[in-house]
């Protein structure tokens, strides 16, 4: 099992521009999620998603787009980049978020 | 405010003493996870309590959770330089979702 993956590692984006952070993951787990943690932060909830076809806003959603047409895909979309987007993004998954979370790891974002 | 309170927020210590970090908060939860995040990579689940009073041990950390399940200790005895890293403890809510919330977590230096 490769567990969760993200492309890319790493992004340079302009102001304005929009980009697709993607998430695979492999162990066939219901819940997925997309946080971000900004330096000497921990992680902030922005998207989750209970199934395919499924998601909801997490604690900070402004800026951001999800979709979940399969069990195994969780991408994660910014329209309209801004630098208080720049970031570490992380996906995780979870068979019940009550039995922990299994996290990529991560892409680091950088909006100028 | 801050729903997680993990204090201290930096450690340095020396390899082979002992330490403690701490997870509070003024809510009761149905769990509390513990994560090791390295630089560069996704937070990893140490392991996840459930019932208040609860002891478990993963080599040299010991984990405790609150007898009235707001707050949780990990304990680590005679620390290694492979301890560093930052810990962050997270909770579901009781109110029936799915979500987990993070602490800001405390940063572990283990000097050799």
């Amino acid at each position: 099992n490769a567990g969760v993956t993200q492309t890319p590692k790493f992004r340079i984006l302009k102001i304005g521009q929009s980009m697709t952070l993607q998430c695979t993951q492999d162990m066939n787990h219901n819940y997925m999620y997309w946080y971000r943690q900004d330096p000497g932060m921990g992680l902030k909830l922005i998207y989750y998603s209970v199934g395919a076809g499924i998601t909801d806003k997490g604690e900070v959603p402004n800026g951001y787009n999800v979709s979940r047409s399969t069990t195994e895909d969780f991408p994660l979309r910014l329209e309209l980049a801004a630098p208080s987007q720049t970031s570490v993004y992380f996906c995780a998954s979870s068979m019940t978020s009550g039995r922990g979370q299994y996290f990529g790891p991560g892409t680091r974002l950088t909006v100028l | 405010t801050q729903l997680l309170e993990q204090s201290p927020q930096f450690l340095s210590i020396q390899e082979g003493e002992n330490l403690t970090v701490y997870c509070n908060s003024s809510s009761v939860f149905s769990s509390l996870q513990w994560y090791r995040q390295e630089p560069g990579e996704g937070p990893v689940l140490l392991v996840t309590v459930v019932t208040g009073g609860e002891v478990k041990k993963l080599k040299r950390l010991t984990f405790q959770f609150g007898d009235a399940r707001k707050d949780s200790s990990l304990h680590i005895t005679a620390a290694q330089p492979g301890d560093t890293g930052l810990y962050l403890c997270a909770v579901v809510s009781n109110f029936g979702n799915e979500k987990l919330t993070f602490g800001t977590g405390t940063r572990l230096t283990i000097i050799p």
